[in-house]
């Protein structure tokens, strides 16, 4: 239990249909993240959220859409994905400082598969 | 952030220690080495950071090297549940900053 949970574990969703992941971290940190794991690939950024505004996004398609209501919570809506999209999506929250801040915990990802 | 350059593989008898090396040439003087582990399928683990003096926490020890251009990752005596692929990440100090992954080192633990 790292303290950052998320939802569903699982997720089979068509290319027509819409869903959402949840985050939610129980640890008081201020910044939270979304990452994917496709097959064989490194994990790679996709959103960063600071005190709940959105300070990063790595040129992710607008099928994604990320939402952060508070600095606990993280959303993660999907819409008329593609097949390509089935991977592992990871968030993560650490808390951000100029010391280099704290660690980044990991939730244990939602395993997506577009059909 | 700096990049790191990790062997893709490696292999460690199961009581013994596992010494997984990492190179960062090009790191500045206020970016920080973390390691990470993910066992299968499962979410990144934090292992340990340091800045530039070595580290040693309840899970590994980490050896920094004095001009700081690489690190060494020590698991003092693997076990099987250490079988993972472990990251070496440099990481600038400051707000939110972002973990950018590489392809890490596969450690397989054998009996």
């Amino acid at each position: 239990e790292t303290g950052v949970t998320q939802t569903p574990r699982h997720l089979v969703m068509g290319m027509t249909n819409k869903k959402s992941l949840k985050c939610e971290q129980h640890l008081g940190h201020n910044a939270m993240y979304w990452y994917k794991q496709s097959a064989k690939k490194p994990l790679e950024l996709m959103f960063v959220y600071n005190f709940k505004e959105q300070t990063e996004n790595n040129s992710v398609p607008s099928r994604f859409s990320p939402e952060c209501p508070n600095s606990s919570h993280l959303f993660l809506h999907l819409h008329t994905l593609q097949p390509e999209d089935s991977a592992l999506y990871l968030c993560a929250s650490s808390q951000a400082g100029s010391d280099g801040g704290t660690e980044a915990f990991f939730g244990q990802g939602t395993r997506l598969t577009v059909v | 952030d700096a990049k790191t350059t990790q062997p893709p593989s490696m292999d460690c008898a199961e009581g013994r220690a596992a010494n997984l090396p990492c190179n960062h040439s090009t790191i500045s003087g206020n970016e920080y080495v973390y390691w990470y582990r993910q066992i299968h399928s499962q979410g990144p683990q934090y292992i340990i950071h340091g800045l530039k003096n070595n580290e040693t926490n309840e899970m590994a020890s980490l050896i920094i090297t004095e001009d700081r251009k690489s690190s060494t990752l020590i698991l003092p005596h693997a076990t099987l549940r250490d079988t993972a692929v472990y990251y070496c990440i440099v990481r600038v100090a400051g707000t939110a900053s972002k973990l950018t992954f590489g392809t890490g080192t596969r450690l397989q633990v054998t009996l």
